[in-house]
């Protein structure tokens, strides 16, 4: 069955600290990845995608397809940067399927 | 810039009532989605509309109904509603079909409780 795991519900850190959120995911083929962020009192929205290889608000996101994992990676975290992260591999098949993990809210503390 | 457009924020039921959530889209985007969100769950999509005229189940459609009156509207429809359907409902749509790095844009989100 396909799956995403985000095993942190809360990632807690100081400003300036290194950031590493993890999202696992389950499949057999090779998915398209994605990370969306929702910060407070806005709208869930995209982060980042892993077929542009970009990095957004300095968060880069490698895929480690061994691990089957897509961690968010940021090296030094700031206050702006707290919210919910979502990771959501997309699952080809009869329909392209994104599937959302649960999230994991990111506090970044002065 | 509205983007994608949900009402009503908030909305209270009765069990066995009835009730449609309106989705509207400004983007001239094809394909519409609904999800729901569940306290510590992430997203489960309902139904989408890969193109106007068109409408599929996702993971969780049992007692929703969806209807895709037009491009740009995508209204989801509870004809008797149960307490197990208190949820956050989001609509999202999308240029394309959500591939090739295509993202989906989100609305606000609907608070529904029903007692």
């Amino acid at each position: 069955a396909q799956r995403v795991t985000q095993p942190e519900k809360l990632l807690s850190v100081f400003k300036g600290a290194p950031v590493e959120l993890k999202c696992n995911y389950s499949y057999s083929g090779s998915p398209e990845l994605f990370w969306y962020v929702q910060y407070s009192r806005q709208r869930l929205q995209l982060l980042l995608r892993h077929i542009s290889r970009e990095s957004i608000k300095g968060f880069t996101a490698d895929l480690n397809k061994g691990e089957t994992s897509f961690h968010l990676k940021k090296p030094f975290a700031q206050e702006e940067d707290s919210a919910m992260y979502y990771c959501a591999p997309l699952f080809s098949g009869g329909y392209n399927k994104l599937i959302f993990g649960a999230g994991t809210r990111l506090a970044v503390h002065p | 810039n509205a983007g994608v457009t949900q009402t009503p924020k908030f909305q209270v039921l009765k069990t066995g009532q009835s009730m449609t959530l309106q989705c509207a889209q400004d983007m001239n985007h094809n394909s519409m989605y609904w999800y729901r969100q569940d306290p510590g769950m992430g997203l489960r999509l309902i139904y989408y509309s890969a193109s106007e005229g068109t409408t599929d189940k996702g993971e969780v459609p049992n007692g929703y109904n969806v209807s895709r009156l037009n491009k740009r509207e995508f209204s989801l429809r509870l004809e008797s509603a149960a307490p197990s359907q208190t949820s956050v409902y989001f609509c999202a749509s999308s240029e394309r079909p959500t591939q090739g790095g295509q993202p989906q844009h989100f609305g606000d989100g609907t608070r529904l409780s029903i007692l």
